[in-house]
């Protein structure tokens, strides 16, 4: 059973930039939820994607968006990068109606200069 | 509104120690899950444990056991002759239906020193 997989690990961007983050999600779950996570902090629910629908949504700007493949793969992407975006972006897959049981990648780590 | 308190921010212990994270919740949803996750240095998260709102029974799992008390909205977690390996942030989570996503304290450092 493959395990959820994000990608970059690492990454630096300028402020005005803008990024895409990657996951695949556990083999067999369809439902993609994405947090971000400043230091120090815990995570903050962002999106969360269903059969390539979002599924709910945080509170968090527009240029905070996101999609899902007919594969479960899901990417963030924010637009106009600013200094607080600095942050582990963790992703997480489950199945649906599984009440909380989420499964996180290892989370790409996003710094904006 | 649902909400996660964590009011420990470290917790530094000596091996085989037993340590115990507090963690206080609030919600008006009757229906609920409460989860700890740990989550080592390399960033994932890992799940430890799920109660629902209807089971008040606390258990023991290995080195782990919780104490969850409806009436005073307390969820604790206790490592029993701590390790060096348990050495993380623990983080408390709420699950509720009508949100339907995890809402996480701020999370508790556990170092253990040998």
């Amino acid at each position: 059973e493959t395990g959820v997989t994000q990608s970059p690990t690492h990454l630096i961007k300028t402020r005005g930039q803008q990024v895409t983050l990657r996951c695949s999600s556990q083999s067999g779950h369809n439902t993609v939820s994405w947090y971000q996570q400043a230091l120090g902090q815990g995570p903050q629910f962002i999106f969360q994607y269903y059969r390539e629908e979002e599924n709910g949504r945080g509170n968090f700007p527009p240029r905070f968006s996101g999609l899902q493949f007919p594969n479960y793969s899901s990417e963030l992407n924010v637009n106009a990068l600013e200094l607080d975006d600095s942050a582990l972006y963790l992703c997480a897959s489950s199945l649906p109606y599984q009440s909380g049981e989420l499964f996180f990648g290892e989370g790409s780590r996003l710094t904006v200069l | 509104a649902q909400k996660v308190t964590q009011a420990q921010t470290e917790i530094s212990v000596v091996e085989k120690e037993d340590v115990t994270l507090d963690c206080v919740y609030e919600t008006r949803d009757t229906t609920y899950y409460l989860f700890w996750y740990k989550q080592p240095p390399s960033g994932e998260l890992v799940f430890l444990i799920r109660r629902n709102s209807f089971d008040e029974q606390n258990e023991i799992s290995g080195r782990y056991s919780w104490n969850f008390q409806k009436s005073t909205s307390s969820f604790n977690f206790t490592i029993t002759a701590s390790q060096v390996v348990d050495s993380a942030v623990y983080f408390c989570a709420l699950f509720t239906d009508s949100w339907g996503k995890l809402q996480f304290g701020a999370g508790t450092q556990v170092v253990v020193t040998p």
